[in-house]
């Protein structure tokens, strides 16, 4: 099956800096890769997705890119805020969608 | 447009008893995946099902844990003889016809006494 793997597993910055979390998976099967933010007592919401077909994707201070040959995609949040702080998970799922399978998470703190 | 809502939001059990968690998903999904959460840990994928079907149940313990998603009303997972080891947060999700697209509900606190 499928192995998601995340880094880092915390990540501290300064307010205003950037944070990047990257994921590698290893079925090839594999196609469509969003990225979830889990704030504290909540469920994880949907942030950011991709296809295979696109190498990135950006929306507002927030992108994602995928590299379909090193099976590996990253999540990129600039001007980075108090608020971003939370746990963002990766995912990758295979063309039949049955399957979500979700990285170990990565937990921002964003320092004001 | 509601979310994926479950509840309770919290629960608690005493060892041996059952546990009852439901979820209904947004309107317009008929996928309902379920996913168990410990403390400071990851998503475990636990079973995916579709309308009175159990599609994958790969991530379910063999014992004491089942889950259906009737014709009508709300997925239930339904944990029996509860253990300590039970204490998590459940997690539901769903997505629409096409499977893609996964969102969460905000859980079910579990705790076990």
């Amino acid at each position: 099956g499928e192995n998601v793997e995340q880094h880092p597993s915390t990540l501290s910055v300064q307010e205003g800096d950037s944070a990047v979390i990257k994921c590698t998976y290893s079925d090839s099967a594999s196609n469509y890769f969003p990225w979830y933010k889990q704030e504290l007592g909540k469920g994880p919401q949907l942030i950011i997705d991709i296809r295979s077909n696109v190498g990135e994707k950006k929306d507002q201070r927030i992108a994602v890119t995928l590299n379909k040959t090193a099976k590996h995609f990253s999540l990129h949040i600039t001007e980075t805020q108090p608020e971003d702080s939370a746990v963002y998970f990766c995912a990758a799922s295979p063309n039949n969608f049955n399957k979500f399978y979700f990285g170990s998470g990565t937990k921002l703190n964003v320092k004001p | 447009n509601a979310g994926v809502m479950q509840n309770p939001r919290h629960l608690v059990r005493r060892r041996g008893q059952e546990a009852r968690l439901r979820c209904s998903p947004m309107k317009g999904h008929s996928h309902v995946y379920w996913y168990r959460q410990l403390p400071e840990e990851g998503l475990k994928f636990m079973v995916y099902l579709q309308k009175e079907n159990i599609i994958d149940e790969s991530g379910m313990p063999k014992e004491r844990f089942s889950a259906e998603f009737p014709k009508e009303g709300p997925s239930i997972l339904r944990i029996q003889q509860v253990v300590r080891g039970d204490s998590a947060a459940y997690f539901c999700a769903s997505s629409p016809p096409d499977g893609e697209k996964l969102f969460f509900g905000s859980g079910t606190q579990l705790s076990v006494l």
